[in-house]
């Protein structure tokens, strides 16, 4: 089946360092991929988005690459905010896979001034 | 803010009971799917509904069930409620259907703790 694997938070990093998320994932087809991000206490937000191999996807200084040959879509920020401590979740959509979007297990951001 | 709102935002029930949440779509989207998010954990697809049909169902038992009317808003119901129902449920909107293109957009959510 299916499937979305995130690295385990949580993620903890001072304000203005790098991130890194990394996300794989295992699909039958040719998935389109999602970062989604969720904030303390709040429903999901989406982050960005890319629906082919080699798109990259951006928002808000985020970025995520489509990597088909490592099936891969990295979450990177080149530097962080205090703000930017949420839940972060990978998630890929399949046409003809019921029509549901795959979540990893989330992690976890925490930024220290 | 997505456009899309439930309700109730919070709300306690007992095991054995029935519960309904709703929802309301962003304007104009037809499709409408509800997740189950359990804490510290990623949603899980429940069902979607697509111009009042169920169009997709996740590994979820039928005590969970749900509609959509026709302006699209949509409820889900859970019946025989037990203690591991206990979680986030989130509806989410998008339009026409959740193609690769489409945007799809979540409400904040309806959290049940059953007791």
């Amino acid at each position: 089946g299916n499937s979305v694997t995130q690295m385990e938070g949580p993620v903890t990093l001072s304000e203005e360092a790098f991130l890194t998320i990394n996300c794989t994932y295992t699909a039958t087809g040719y998935p389109s991929l999602f970062w989604y991000v969720q904030y303390p206490g709040e429903g999901l937000q989406l982050l960005l988005k890319a629906t082919k191999a080699d798109d990259k996807g951006s928002n808000k200084g985020f970025e995520a690459t489509y990597r088909k040959e490592t099936t891969s879509f990295h979450l990177e920020k080149g530097s962080v905010q205090v703000s930017d401590s949420a839940v972060y979740f990978c998630a890929l959509w399949l046409n003809n896979a019921g029509n549901m979007l795959t979540f990893g297990g989330g992690t976890r951001l925490m930024v220290k001034p | 803010e997505t456009g899309v709102t439930q309700s109730p935002t919070h709300l306690i029930k007992t095991r054995g009971q029935q519960v309904t949440l709703r929802c309301s779509s962003q304007s104009g989207h037809n499709t409408v799917s509800w997740y189950q998010q359990a804490l510290g954990q990623g949603p899980q697809f429940i069902f979607q509904y697509y111009r009042e049909e169920e169009n997709g169902r996740g590994n979820f038992p039928p005590r969970f069930s749900g509609l959509q009317f026709p302006n699209y808003s949509s409820e889900l119901n859970v019946n025989a409620l037990e203690l591991d129902d206990s979680a986030l449920y989130l509806c989410a909107s998008s339009h026409p259907g959740q193609g690769p293109g489409n945007t799809i957009y979540f409400g904040e959510g309806s959290w049940l703790t059953v007791v």
